[in-house]
Formats: C-alpha cells, structure tokens, sequence
C-alpha cells in the first residue's frame, strides 16, 4: 500500500522569506510524487512532479521540490514567499510497481499562511 | 483550451434521494478520475476510467456509488439512497493518458450537502 505523510497542519511564513512544506511518503515500488495547491471553493491545480532524473524538480509559480530517496522525502520549496502562496498544499504519490491503485494517494494537505 | 467541468457546483439533496454529479474532461484526456473530498477523510480516490473502461473500482465506497463513462468523454457519478455521510466534495481530474507520470488536471468540484 502506498501512503503520504504531510506532518505540518499548518505553516506559517513572513512575505519575502523561503518557505518549506514538508512530504514524506511509501510506497512498494519507485514513486511518482506530485504537488497540488488547492485555493477556497477550487479544484486542485497541478504545480510540478518528480518521476525520474534530477532530485530538484521546478514547477509553477516559483515553486520547486527535492526528492530524497534515502529519507523518502519530497519537499516543496519557494526561495521568497509572496501573500498570494497563502493556499492548502497537497503532496501526492502514485506507485509504478503496477499493484498500487490507479489514482493518486494524497497527503492530509497543510495550510501555508503567509503574513505580509 | 478549456479545463475540467463539473456540474452541478452545488446540490443540496434530501437523505435516501438518488443524485448524479457530472464531468466533463479536457478534451482528448483518454483517463479520467474520481475523488470525494471531505474534512474527516481528506481526498480519497474513487475511481479510474481508461477510455469508457473502469479497471479500477477499488475505492468506491459502497454499492450505492457507481459510474459510467460514456463516448470517452463524460462522465456521471450515481450515489443512490444518500446518506448524511456521503455529504462532501466531488472532484473530477482527467489527463492525457493513464500512466502514472502523467500529471491530473482536476475541476472545482461539486459540492453535495445531504439533509
């Protein structure tokens, strides 16, 4: 079974300072990991995804991640954090070994504030 | 081009009514996704559609939830006899193909409220 850890509720950043929201997860075979921004009344929107390759992956909106196999971490990451990043974060992850489920196994999701 | 749409965005039904929430994915998207979204479960999957078929039914919740898959394109969840637990966000996500690398373009959602 595959499973994803967001250990945050909620952080909390001043404006102009680098942000970090913290994804762990498990799976059985290599993990295809995603990251997700959810704004109030909205679907979520897709921001960057690792499946293979360099361990610093750059998405939408300034955002990056870092995959780390060895801690089975993947890390969003935004070196100068702007009011409008204030939204709930979602990590996701799929499994590639072929027995997982076909749709994405999400993390609790964690509230990112960022106070002017 | 257009993105996923659901409808309705909202539907507030009675308990034991039947309700029909609709998606309509990007077009050309051959996969398509359903997702209940909901403050005590967070987002669970549901279900996966590869084409007009479903080779994964693994996360509906019980008999009275079903789906189709009509043409490649639309698709209609049925909750039957709702119950005040089936009250949550409906997510619909399409994209390009079923592999797992492929990244889910989702709508916003139709937001069920049982009475």
């Amino acid at each position: 079974a595959q499973s994803v850890a967001q250990p945050e509720d909620q952080v909390n950043v001043a404006e102009g300072n680098p942000l970090t929201v913290k994804c762990t997860y498990s799976v059985s075979g290599n993990p295809y990991l995603f990251w997700y921004v959810q704004y109030p009344n909205r679907g979520l929107q897709f921001l960057l995804k690792y499946i293979t390759g360099d361990n610093l992956v750059k998405g939408s909106y300034g955002f990056e991640a870092e995959f780390n196999k060895s801690q089975t971490s993947f890390h969003l990451k935004k070196p100068s954090a702007l009011v409008s990043d204030s939204a709930l974060y979602f990590c996701a992850v799929r499994d590639d070994s072929g027995g997982g489920a076909d749709g994405l196994t999400f993390g609790k999701g964690t509230h990112l504030i960022i106070q002017p | 081009g257009a993105g996923v749409s659901q409808s309705p965005s909202n539907k507030v039904t009675e308990k034991g009514k039947d309700v029909e929430l609709r998606c309509d994915p990007i077009s050309g998207h051959t996969a398509l996704y359903w997702y209940r979204q909901s403050l005590g479960q967070g987002l669970e999957f549901l279900i996966y559609f590869q084409g007009n078929s479903a080779p994964d039914k693994s996360g509906l919740p019980s008999d009275r939830f079903s789906a189709e898959r009509t043409g490649g394109s639309v698709s209609t969840l049925t909750i039957q006899r709702t119950q005040q637990e089936d009250s949550a966000v409906y997510l619909c996500a399409s994209s390009r193909t079923g592999g797992a690398g492929q990244p889910q373009h989702f709508g916003d959602g139709t937001r069920l409220s049982i009475l």
